[in-house]
């Protein structure tokens, strides 16, 4: 079965700092991978997503992500952050239903990211 | 309305009451899925539902009862719960059950079993 470790479950950035959330899978096919946002009292909201086009995925916010085979990651950055960034971060995995060949998300535990003034 | 609502918002309720949680979706989608998110833990699948239909139970105790009457509303029946059932309850939808189709997610309920 596939799985997601996200490294730290907190970070905290000052302003205008770059963001860096860590993200690394196990798949024994060619995986998709995704990066979900949830802030305050809301559900998840698709960052980006990898499907086995280009490696470095861009998304929505400023935030992109790097698919690395060779180190199995996919880790989030943006080059400046936004107070506004402060939120939870899942990472997740596409990995197979138990019926129908059909495929789920698995996620990673989370990562709380805070932006200090 | 737009997306994925969710209703109630907020939810608390005692171990031998009967509950129901609602979420609709307006994005013309095929699939639905509920999910728990307890803290500390990842999202744990609970349910998911392709065309109406049942593909995936994931080991969830039988106190939780999902219901998909189309494909725009599901439902989760709640009865004799327990305190470690409380979470928050979101529910997703996509086009379909293949990857990688994205989820689009509700902003959840807040049970809390008392």
């Amino acid at each position: 079965a596939q799985s997601v470790t996200q490294l730290g479950s907190h970070v905290s950035v000052s302003e205008g700092a770059l963001v860096l959330l860590r993200c690394n899978y196990s798949s024994s096919v060619p995986p998709y991978l995704f990066w979900y946002v949830q802030y305050p009292n809301q559900g998840l909201q698709l960052l980006l997503k990898y499907t086995s086009a280009a490696t470095l995925v861009k998304g929505i916010n400023g935030f992109e992500a790097e698919f690395k085979k060779s180190e199995t990651s996919f880790h989030l950055t943006k080059p400046s952050a936004h107070m506004s960034d402060a939120a939870e971060y899942f990472c997740a995995v596409s990995d197979r239903l138990t019926q129908g060949g059909s495929e789920k998300l698995v996620f990673g535990k989370g990562t709380k990211l805070t932006v200090n003034p | 309305e737009t997306g994925v609502t969710q209703t109630p918002r907020h939810l608390v309720m005692g171990m031998t009451n009967k509950k129901s949680l609602k979420c609709e979706q307006h994005l013309g989608h095929n699939a639905m899925y509920w999910y728990k998110q307890s803290a500390k833990k990842p999202l744990e699948l609970m349910f998911v539902y392709s065309l109406e239909e049942r593909v995936e139970n994931n080991s969830v105790p039988s106190r939780f009862s999902p219901e998909c009457p189309n494909s725009s509303h599901l439902f989760l029946h709640l009865h004799t719960l327990q305190p470690e059932d409380s979470a928050l309850y979101l529910c997703a939808s996509s086009q379909g059950i293949a990857a990688p189709y994205e989820q689009y997610f509700g902003p959840g309920t807040r049970l809390t079993v008392t």
